[in-house]
């Protein structure tokens, strides 16, 4: 299997609030983690990818010290969504790869975290 | 830059009703196509990966074809189960990171 759970599933908070998202990979290891928002309609948006022990990289628009990743491990990457306000209301998506790193490898998603700020 | 146009946006089948699903993409180079299902409040869940042109995969009622310019999901006599988002999406050869690049997904909804 390939299982990535993502915690929370839900989460509503106040504006100013700093918020954190865990992506787990349960059974395997993921040298390799990808961030993603969605709109409704709209496609997945990649917004960082998350390196084990190395700084991530942001696409372009995505203000870094406003969206917040570390990959300390082969199997844990979080983002924290800082100060948080009405606009950074999305569903945010966690991805995994598996390591070792082998061309053409699928992504396998968590179920997401609907973020609601008031 | 790599582009992923899916068609329909949405699809209407009475249970047992086959039909396609379309992914018109444009890469420089393609190292994979992927097809994942999407379920509402889920995330996307792998189907999957085709490598390079007049490769087929199978699984269940969804057949998955590659050619040079697009990919068809073909779904036989689909069940009510089958309802959900099929999204497409592409990576590129010169992508180090192995990112993707999305379409919009179609949206298919079976009627018993």
């Amino acid at each position: 299997g390939a299982v990535v759970s993502q915690h929370p599933s839900w989460v509503i908070c106040k504006s100013g609030t700093s918020v954190k998202i865990e992506c787990r990979s349960l059974d395997f290891q993921a040298t390799t983690m990808f961030w993603y928002r969605q709109f409704p309609k709209q496609s997945l948006m990649l917004m960082a990818t998350s390196n084990e022990g190395s700084k991530a990289t942001y696409e372009q628009g995505v203000e870094k010290d406003k969206f917040l990743i570390n990959h300390a491990s082969l199997t844990l990457s979080t983002l924290t969504v800082t100060s948080a306000h009405p606009e950074d209301s999305s569903f945010y998506i966690c991805s995994a790869r598996k390591t070792p790193r082998v061309d053409n490898q699928p992504q396998h998603f968590g179920d997401g975290t609907r973020l609601s700020i008031l | 830059e790599d582009q992923v146009t899916q068609s329909p946006e949405a699809l209407r089948l009475q249970e047992g009703e086959s039909s396609s699903l379309n992914c018109s993409y444009t890469v420089s180079g393609l190292r994979g196509l992927f097809w994942y299902r999407q379920d509402p409040g889920k995330g996307p869940e792998f189907l999957f990966t085709l490598y390079s042109a007049g490769e087929e995969k199978e699984k269940e009622r969804l057949k998955a074809t590659l050619t040079k310019k697009e990919s068809f999901l073909h779904i036989t006599a689909p069940k009510p189960e089958d309802s959900a988002t099929y999204l497409c999406a592409v990576q590129n050869s010169g992508a180090g990171s192995y990112q993707l690049t999305f379409g919009k997904g179609t949206k298919l909804s079976v009627i018993p």
